[in-house]
């Protein structure tokens, strides 16, 4: 009973360093998307997926590049991480394309860049 | 504006209170509602969808109104337990991108 697996749990960078950010779900789900979620702020979307072979931003794009590589995974680069990119990221799935289903959640990566 | 906003509290009510959560949202296209639970930053997980007739869930009760963009969700005969950030999440078209509000915060007191 994976659901969406997420890694790494936790992330130390420091400034200038890339990294990516791996997603996978085994629920054969269409739609899936990034947050980040900053204390006071809500989860505030990066990039969503609607279905396999397409991305399209979502509110805090800027920083961010993403690949839907197959239907199962999602992953979420940063080329140059900066310190406002501290945050903790969720990544989520959801049945059908256009999320109007229950949407499932991994357990978040906490990141830190110095 | 952002396309969602909620209250964000906190919320500090007794064992046994009565609490409302409010959310409205500016895209009149939207037609997916849902309330989400939160505990100590983990992973939110879906409380209850949001129907256009209203639904109730238990304790929980989740109110849409269309017309003045507003969903509303209802805690009955509060629990400890149910002490959370409860986030407004609603499916904005075209595309389906799901915008969560910033979420309310409830502790619930002996």
């Amino acid at each position: 009973n994976a659901g969406v697996t997420q890694t790494p749990k936790f992330q130390v960078l420091k400034t200038g360093q890339s990294m990516t950010l791996q997603c996978a779900q085994d629920m054969n789900h269409n739609s899936m998307y990034w947050y980040r979620q900053d204390p006071g702020m809500g989860l505030r979307l990066i990039y969503y997926s609607a279905s396999e072979g397409t991305t399209d931003k979502g509110e805090v794009p800027n920083g961010y590049n993403v690949s839907r590589l197959n239907k199962r995974e999602f992953s979420l680069r940063l080329e140059s991480a900066a310190p406002s990119q501290t945050s903790v990221y969720f990544c989520a799935s959801s049945g059908r394309t256009g999320g109007d289903t229950e949407a499932f959640f991994g357990q978040g990566t906490r990141l830190t860049v110095v | 504006r952002k396309e969602v906003e909620q209250d964000p509290g906190p919320f500090n009510v007794p064992e046994g209170a009565t609490v409302a959560f409010n959310c409205t949202y500016s895209n009149s296209a939207s037609q997916s509602f849902f309330w989400y639970r939160q505990d100590c930053r983990k992973e939110p997980k879906l409380l209850m969808s949001v129907y256009s007739s209203g639904n109730e869930d238990g304790r929980f009760t989740a109110q849409l109104n269309r017309a003045s963009q507003y969903i509303s969700l209802l805690i009955r005969d509060s629990k400890l337990s149910d002490s959370a950030t409860y986030l407004c999440v609603v499916n904005i078209p075209p595309g389906g991108k799901l915008i969560f509000g910033q979420g309310t915060e409830l502790s619930v007191k002996p």
